[in-house]
């Protein structure tokens, strides 16, 4: 199996941050990685497929990046809309989650 | 607009069964992939099953082959999952999710259904 570790678990940022999330894959994923938002009491939505391709609807402050085993979310200018627990996905090899990065106000 | 709604969870006890769905609509239902990802209370997100557009091939999580049946009724625009043997770390929200056929992310999710393994 792939397992998937996020880092850090949880973050405080300011508004008008820029913030990074990270995501390591126990092997190559080609790629194949998307982070989803998770707002308190909500489904969570696709942000972010292919490592960097924006899901239609999502704001451009979102953006993706990395390749092989190593993979970040970058969210620019920070929005108080944006707190939300963050997931980064494989979809490699069946589908395995990252155990999620708790995003707060500071 | 696609959603997805589910329906029938709820408290059950050890080793009962338990059956609930998800009603799609706003797409063309035999078109997609379906899967069910659920999520215990303040946990992560875990798959757990995956039926492809016609159903003629599933997959599941081991932790749950063998108990778990995932299906469809396309001409209803449904998804299911059948759960027997239920244990208690099978507590969680359940999500039903679509995404297009093979590996691929999931891109609209239901609001979720409650179940809850306790005696």
């Amino acid at each position: 199996d792939i397992r998937m570790t996020q880092s850090p678990a949880s973050l405080s940022a300011s508004l008008g941050e820029t913030v990074n999330i990270e995501c390591l894959a126990s092997e190559d994923i080609y790629s194949d990685l998307a982070w989803y938002q998770q707002k308190p009491g909500k489904s969570p939505q696709l942000l972010i497929y292919n490592a960097n391709s924006l899901q239609n609807g999502v704001p451009s402050r979102f953006s993706g990046s990395g390749s092989g085993t190593q993979y970040s979310l970058k969210i620019n200018s920070l929005q108080s809309e944006d707190v939300a627990t963050y997931f980064c996905q494989q979809y490699n090899n069946y589908w395995t989650f990252g155990g999620g990065t708790k995003l707060e106000l500071k | 607009e696609v959603q997805l709604v589910e329906s029938g969870g709820g408290l059950v006890q050890p080793g009962r069964s338990l059956k609930f769905s998800c009603a799609a609509s706003g797409f063309t239902f035999s078109d997609y992939a379906m899967a069910w990802v659920r999520q215990a209370p303040k946990k992560g997100l875990e798959w757990v099953a995956t039926i492809i557009y016609d159903g003629s091939s599933t997959y599941y999580r081991d932790s749950v082959k063998g108990r778990f049946t995932i299906s469809r009724d396309n001409a209803k625009s449904t998804l299911y999952l059948q759960m027997d043997s239920l244990r208690s770390e099978d507590t969680a929200t359940y999500y039903c999710a679509r995404h297009p056929y093979g590996y691929t992310p999931f891109d609209y999710w239901g609001q979720g259904v409650m179940v809850t393994v306790s005696s």
